[in-house]
């Protein structure tokens, strides 16, 4: 299996703009988590999803965050519009409900706002 | 909601030595307690977890111990080596309602030789 996909890889955008990040998890897997490191925060979750039906988003900082998954191959997250604090790294993670609760990350996307 | 406490925030071990880093939790029905390592940009994985009906777990040079009345759990790593230097997460969880870990901040392990 390849894992956890993240697109992209590395964001740089300008202050206001929308971005949007993706993630592809592990076939089989039903639930999947976005979450959001910086040094200060550490490692946060934003929002989870459990068959594809968002369970908490109650770490999801403001409303200019938004976050879908419209089947279960595929998420995003969308930050719109974006600010110079949003900068982090974003990871996606997947388990499967019901085996060994054992998070699968992704390599993670680093977003830079300028 | 669980809450996770992590400490400490920085280790520093001399090669060969053992590190222990110690996690407490605040939900008492919290029952599975994972341990993450994430090495210097990349990702986090998982190296070692434990569920509430064990007190210890063992991998080779890592082990796992849970005390439950005391809400805390810890990490011990025997005989370190350079390549453990990383930054290690504790989580807690209640498995069945979707397994949303709580992470605690982080140790930043630093294995010196």
């Amino acid at each position: 299996d390849a894992g956890v996909i993240q697109s992209p890889r590395h964001e740089v955008t300008e202050m206001g703009q929308e971005v949007t990040l993706r993630c592809k998890p592990i076939s089989g897997h039903n639930s999947l988590f976005w979450y959001r490191q910086t040094m200060m925060r550490g490692l946060e979750l934003l929002i989870y999803f459990n068959n594809n039906v968002p369970i908490d988003d109650s770490g999801m900082p403001e409303d200019r965050f938004s976050a879908k998954m419209p089947n279960a191959s595929f998420s995003t997250l969308k930050i719109q519009p974006s600010e110079p604090r949003d900068s982090a790294v974003y990871f996606c993670a997947s388990s499967y409900q019901g085996g060994s609760y054992e998070q699968y990350f992704g390599p993670g996307t680093r977003l830079t706002v300028t | 909601g669980e809450n996770v406490e992590q400490h400490p925030s920085t280790l520093s071990v001399q090669e060969g030595d053992s590190a222990v880093i110690k996690c407490t939790y605040s939900d008492s029905a919290s029952n599975y307690f994972p341990w993450y390592k994430q090495e210097l940009g990349k990702r986090p994985q998982l190296i070692i977890d434990i569920r509430s009906n064990v007190g210890e777990k063992k991998d080779q040079r890592i082990a796992v111990t849970l005390n439950k009345t005391a809400k805390h759990f810890s990490l011990h790593i025997t005989e370190t080596q350079p390549e453990d230097s990383a930054v290690y997460f504790c989580a807690a969880t209640l498995t069945g309602g979707g397994n949303k870990l709580t992470f605690g901040t982080g140790t930043q392990l630093k294995v010196e030789l």
